[in-house]
């Protein structure tokens, strides 16, 4: 199973939104409404934002939104701050013999 | 309050067997995928596989033939085994509470495992 495909870097100024695609195929991506997406500060674990396409956890900004069309899905995080410097890495379910694919991983700059 | 903590050695040698425990606190072990998921340079973020409390287990096809996950309830902990291990099986390793949807919405903070002699 190949990383889904995420472009390594991403950057906007302070208070603009960047948006983050993460292609993968019909046998994720585009095959299931499971993509998650997370963001990870250096040294620490990943921390989930986005789950089942475009839903939020309790307690994140509604400032991150998640979507979906085809096998590419989208993360969008509008008006930009410093805390949003980051890694950001997209999953989806890929069936239960290969629970989950990660992409490989979009670093954010807020310049 | 979830909290998951990653325990094992830090330096496994060539061709050994790389073992880690996964303690929990906080959360029932049912009705989850209690997963193992390692980060490397060269590879980012890699599912291993993962085991449910009535220890059914799914892995990675890639490391399957190398991979042992287990659950021990009565600890509330999970383990993974990785045998034959080689210098590209360095990585950082986490546990992570995997809900259906294959999202993981805890973490460990990661355990650093160096493969060396």
């Amino acid at each position: 199973q190949s990383a889904l495909t995420q472009p390594p870097s991403a950057s906007g100024s302070p208070g603009q939104s960047v948006t983050i695609s993460c292609t993968g195929s019909n046998s994720d991506v585009g095959g299931y409404n499971y993509v998650s997406w997370y963001q990870q500060h250096p040294d620490k674990a990943p921390k989930l934002i986005i789950y089942d396409v475009d839903k939020r956890p309790s307690g994140v900004p509604d400032r991150f939104s998640g979507s979906k069309s085809g096998n590419t899905a989208s993360l969008t995080v509008s008006g930009l701050q410093d805390d949003d410097e980051a890694d950001y890495y997209c999953s989806s379910f890929a069936g239960f013999n290969n629970f989950a694919v990660f992409g490989t991983g979009t670093k954010v700059t807020v310049l | 309050q979830v909290q998951l903590q990653e325990s094992g050695p830090g330096l496994v040698k060539p061709s050994e067997t790389l073992s880690l425990t996964c303690t929990v606190s906080g959360s029932s072990i049912s009705s989850f995928y209690w997963s193992w998921i390692r980060q490397s340079p060269g590879r980012g973020l890699e599912w291993l596989g993962y085991v449910e409390h009535h220890g059914r287990t799914e892995q990675i096809p890639s490391l399957s033939s190398r991979v042992t996950i287990s659950v021990d309830l009565s600890t509330s902990q999970f383990s993974l085994k990785l045998r034959s291990v080689t210098a590209s099986d360095t990585a950082v390793y986490y546990c992570a509470r995997g809900v259906y949807g294959a999202y993981f919405d805890s973490w460990g903070q990661g355990t650093l495992v160096t493969v060396s002699s």
